[in-house]
């Protein structure tokens, strides 16, 4: 079965700070992979997503996630974070064929809190 | 385009009674899945319909239960509810399994 761990619960960054939030996942072969993020009391927002090819991807907001097969992560990253970035991230996996490809795994989320 | 659209925003409802929630998919998107999200679960899959089917479920008791019409909207219905089914019901919807999902702003369920 598919999973997903985020092992930051909480992470606090200055505004202007770097930041990377860390992603681990556990699947059979390599499988769709999604960062969210959900500000309070909002739906989910896809922030970008790893399919294939390029490791490296690109998404809304500034972000970029890294895929590392050798070490099953996807750590989500920006270089200078805003204080509007304050909200819930989420990685999430899909699988990519037969009977996994239905649904997404999430992990317990890591919340990002950000100073002035 | 519109994104997924959920009502009611926000619902109250007494142990016992039944709720319907109702998700609006994209424009052209077949596919609509459900999700819980609570506390101390996380975010739980339900169930996932496709052309008026389901085609997946969850682990979540019989209570819940959904349904998807031919324009692709789709209601989930819990019964008999219980405290703990106080949670944000997440609706998300996509083209087809190998496609991102697309959530909408949740439905939040209170169960008094």
């Amino acid at each position: 079965a598919q999973s997903v761990t985020q092992p930051d619960i909480h992470i606090t960054v200055s505004e202007g700070a770097s930041l990377e939030l860390r992603c681990n996942y556990s699947y059979g072969a390599t499988p769709y992979l999604f960062w969210y993020v959900q500000s309070p009391g909002q739906g989910l927002q896809l922030l970008l997503k790893y399919f294939s090819g390029d490791t490296l991807v690109q998404g809304i907001k500034g972000f970029e996630a890294e895929f590392k097969r050798s070490q099953s992560s996807f750590n989500l990253r920006k270089p200078s974070v805003h204080w509007s970035d304050a909200a819930e991230y989420f990685c999430a996996v899909k699988g990519n064929s037969g009977g996994s490809n239905y649904k997404l795994t999430f992990g317990k989320g890591t919340l990002l809190t950000v100073n002035p | 385009k519109a994104g997924v659209t959920q009502t009611p925003r926000y619902l109250i409802k007494t142990r016992g009674q039944q709720v319907t929630l109702s998700c609006s998919p994209i424009s052209g998107h077949r596919s609509v899945s459900w999700y819980q999200q609570t506390p101390g679960q996380g975010l739980q899959f339900l169930f996932e319909y496709f052309s008026e089917t389901q085609r997946n479920k969850g682990n979540f008791p019989g209570r819940f239960s959904g349904r998807q019409f031919s324009n692709s909207r789709s209601e989930m219905n819990v019964s008999t509810l219980e405290l703990g089914d106080s949670a944000l019901y997440l609706c998300a919807s996509t083209i087809s399994a190998g496609h991102e999902q697309y959530f909408g702003p949740g439905t939040r369920l209170t169960v008094t």
